[in-house]
């Protein structure tokens, strides 16, 4: 069946290097992938999405792109901030998956000042 | 715009005893989820809704777990009796489309402890 595989955590940087959080998949045919963020005691929010081969989804300097050659969908920053702390989740909805979404394990990631 | 509103946030019972979590989407979705997420995990889907059908719910414990729509808004998702493996998160989305490419929303979620 469908599955995400991403790296285990926690991740700790300091502040202002560069992030990359992997993620891979398997799935049939062309899935939807996702990252979702979930700051400490809040719910999971959408980071950002891309829904078809060479997309790529960007947001609040966050950026992923959607590589079916290597079924990988890897997080990047440029510059993370101690805000950036929380917990990273990949996630896939497949072809015939009609919405359901897997999720990864989730990457606890902190940022040191 | 509100978000998708849980209640309550955290609950604690003893094992065996009932427990029931309240969701109320976004106005207007249509489409509502439970999941359950265990500690250090991704969430799990558990169930899910279009209006007032569950469509999916083929990952629901059935034998002890249940969960209504009744009038195609919120809903609620009832354990009984409630085991010590069922302490977790149970996290309620919504989406105004049951789309692979709509996104979910998603609320912060009830934290159940069953001692």
């Amino acid at each position: 069946g469908d599955s995400v595989t991403q790296m285990e955590g926690p991740v700790t940087l300091s502040e202002e290097a560069f992030l990359t959080i992997n993620c891979t998949y398997t799935a049939t045919g062309y899935p939807s992938l996702f990252w979702y963020v979930q700051y400490p005691g809040e719910g999971l929010q959408l980071l950002l999405k891309a829904t078809k081969a060479d997309d790529k989804g960007s947001n609040k300097g966050f950026e992923a792109t959607y590589r079916k050659e290597t079924t990988s969908f890897h997080l990047e920053k440029g510059s993370v901030q101690v805000s950036d702390s929380a917990v990273y989740f990949c996630a896939l909805i497949g072809y015939s998956s009609a919405s359901k979404i897997i999720f990864g394990s989730g990457t606890r990631l902190s940022i040191r000042p | 715009e509100a978000g998708v509103v849980q209640s309550p946030r955290y609950k604690i019972i003893e094992k065996k005893q009932p427990v029931a979590f309240w969701c109320n989407p976004i106005s207007g979705h249509n489409t509502l989820y439970w999941y359950l997420q265990n500690l250090g995990q991704g969430p799990e889907l558990l169930i899910r809704y279009e209006n007032e059908e569950a469509v999916d719910d083929s990952q629901l414990p059935k034998d002890r777990f249940s969960a209504e729509r009744l009038k195609g808004v919120d809903s609620t998702l009832k354990i009984q009796p409630a085991e010590l493996g069922d302490s977790a998160v149970y996290l309620c989305a919504s989406s105004d489309g049951g789309a692979s490419t709509d996104t979910q929303y998603f609320g912060p979620g009830t934290r159940l402890t069953v001692l």
